[in-house]
């Protein structure tokens, strides 16, 4: 298994467009999120989805946008960049809700925005 | 915000040693669970604790959770310099929200 893979590794964009993050799962995860770290913090929650055709709003959406057309795949859209949007984005997938399953999670993607 | 504060932000303690971290939270959760990040990668369970637990082990690894007091706290015993990370503890609210501390960024000297 490839786990959860994030693409791409690095990115800059200038302020006013708009990119996919892609993410992507092979362990059959209803659970997907997105999350970014900002630096010497910790992860906020972006946006979630429990199963496919399912997403919700976490902890900081605005300016963002998912779907979830399939269990694997989890894009999450810019669609305008902001500087205030620099981070590191992690996405991340577990086998379910509830109070037992762990996340686990992709390598990140690190985004500037100039 | 929901997001739990860590302490201290940072450890700096010798290889040998054993290292206490804590977490505080805001309100009911489902589980608490500790993550550790190497520097620019992504995060690693470690371990989870119900809400109805109150200790839990895994290795060199020791978790408690005080629900009165919406606290957490993390001891990784006899330290090692592989164990040099931030580590990170995240709540589970409404069974679908994850909200994630600040950190302790931790440094084991050889």
């Amino acid at each position: 298994n490839a786990g959860v893979t994030q693409t791409p590794k690095f990115q800059v964009l200038k302020t006013g467009q708009s990119m996919t993050l892609q993410c992507a799962q092979d362990m059959n995860h209803e659970y997907m999120s997105w999350y970014r770290q900002d630096p010497g913090m910790g992860l906020r929650l972006i946006h979630y989805s429990v199963g496919a055709g399912i997403t919700d709003q976490g902890e900081v959406p605005n300016g963002y946008n998912v779907s979830r057309s399939t269990t694997e795949d989890f894009p999450l859209r810019l669609l305008s960049a902001a500087p205030s949007q620099t981070s590191v984005y992690f996405c991340a997938s577990s086998l379910s809700t509830g109070t037992d399953y762990e996340q686990y999670f992709g390598p990140g993607t690190r985004l500037t925005v100039t | 915000s929901q997001q739990g504060e860590e302490d201290p932000q940072a450890l700096s303690i010798q290889e040998g040693e054993n290292a206490t971290m804590n977490c505080s939270y805001k309100t009911s959760i489902n589980n608490l669970q500790w993550y550790r990040q190497n520097s620019g990668r992504g995060l690693v369970h470690l371990i989870l604790i119900r809400s109805n637990e109150r200790e839990k082990h895994s290795g060199r690894l020791r978790v408690t959770l005080d629900t009165s007091k919406k606290s957490s706290s993390l001891l990784i015993t006899a330290s090692r310099a592989a164990d040099t990370a931030s580590y990170f503890c995240a709540t589970l609210y409404n069974f679908n929200k994850f909200y994630f501390g600040s950190g302790t960024k931790l440094n084991v000297k050889p």
